[in-house]
């Protein structure tokens, strides 16, 4: 199956730091990244759509200037948080497909833990 | 807006139960239907996909139906194993672009 991977897998901050985190498709092209965020025993929230070389769709009530995506390529997509505060503290999932309306895979997820 | 909501919430069985997941989705108008599984502090693990124009689909131990016009879909785990336990989710895709909304998840404890 395809692999999506993340990195780093988990980070440690202070207030007011930026982190960023790695999307990336190691063995197809994904015309479609997708991120989410993930509270303690909550199920997945969508944040943004990101399609390679075009600015990222943020759902209703993120924050484009917090959460910065950039899908620089067919393979990698990057979520930065700026400006980290620790209400930012979540496990950040993403996803990739393809193309079309097909089966999503999933990254292994980052923890970020902001102090 | 799509709402997509598991029940139960939690369920604990003895090893060798079969397993029997729910998930109803408001708006009938899928693409495609996704169930997952998330261990504890992990990603998600696709299990099975079920396109909007088929009933159900299998893989090994795993069974998912379909009935679109009810909005429902149930997933079956046969002879559950403790190695089962685990988080299982269940996401469709809207007709309208490639957005997953997932349910709230059902989790699973299989007891030796």
């Amino acid at each position: 199956g395809a692999v999506v991977s993340q990195h780093p897998s988990r980070v440690i901050c202070k207030s007011g730091t930026s982190v960023k985190i790695e999307c990336r498709s190691l063995d197809f092209q994904a015309t479609t990244m997708f991120w989410y965020r993930q509270f303690p025993k909550q199920s997945l929230m969508l944040m943004a759509t990101s399609n390679e070389g075009s600015k990222a769709t943020y759902e209703q009530g993120v924050e484009k200037d917090k959460f910065l995506i950039n899908h620089a390529s067919l393979t990698l997509s990057t979520l930065t948080v700026t400006s980290a505060h620790p209400e930012d503290s979540s496990f950040y999932i993403c996803s990739a497909i393809a193309g079309g309306p097909a089966e999503q895979f999933f990254g292994p997820g980052t923890r970020l833990t902001v102090l | 807006k799509q709402e997509v909501t598991q029940i139960p919430a939690a369920l604990s069985v003895p090893e060798g139960e079969n397993l029997v997941l729910n998930c109803s989705f408001t708006d009938s108008a899928i693409y495609n239907l996704q169930w997952f599984r998330q261990d504890p502090g992990k990603g998600l693990t696709s299990l099975l996909l079920i396109q909007s124009s088929q009933r159900e689909q299998t893989s090994g131990r795993l069974n998912a139906s379909l009935d679109k016009s009810s909005g429902r879909s149930t997933l079956y785990i046969a002879a559950s194993q403790p190695g089962d336990s685990a988080t299982y989710l269940c996401a469709v895709t809207r007709a309208a672009g490639n957005k997953l909304t997932f349910g709230g998840g059902t989790r699973v404890l299989v007891k030796p």
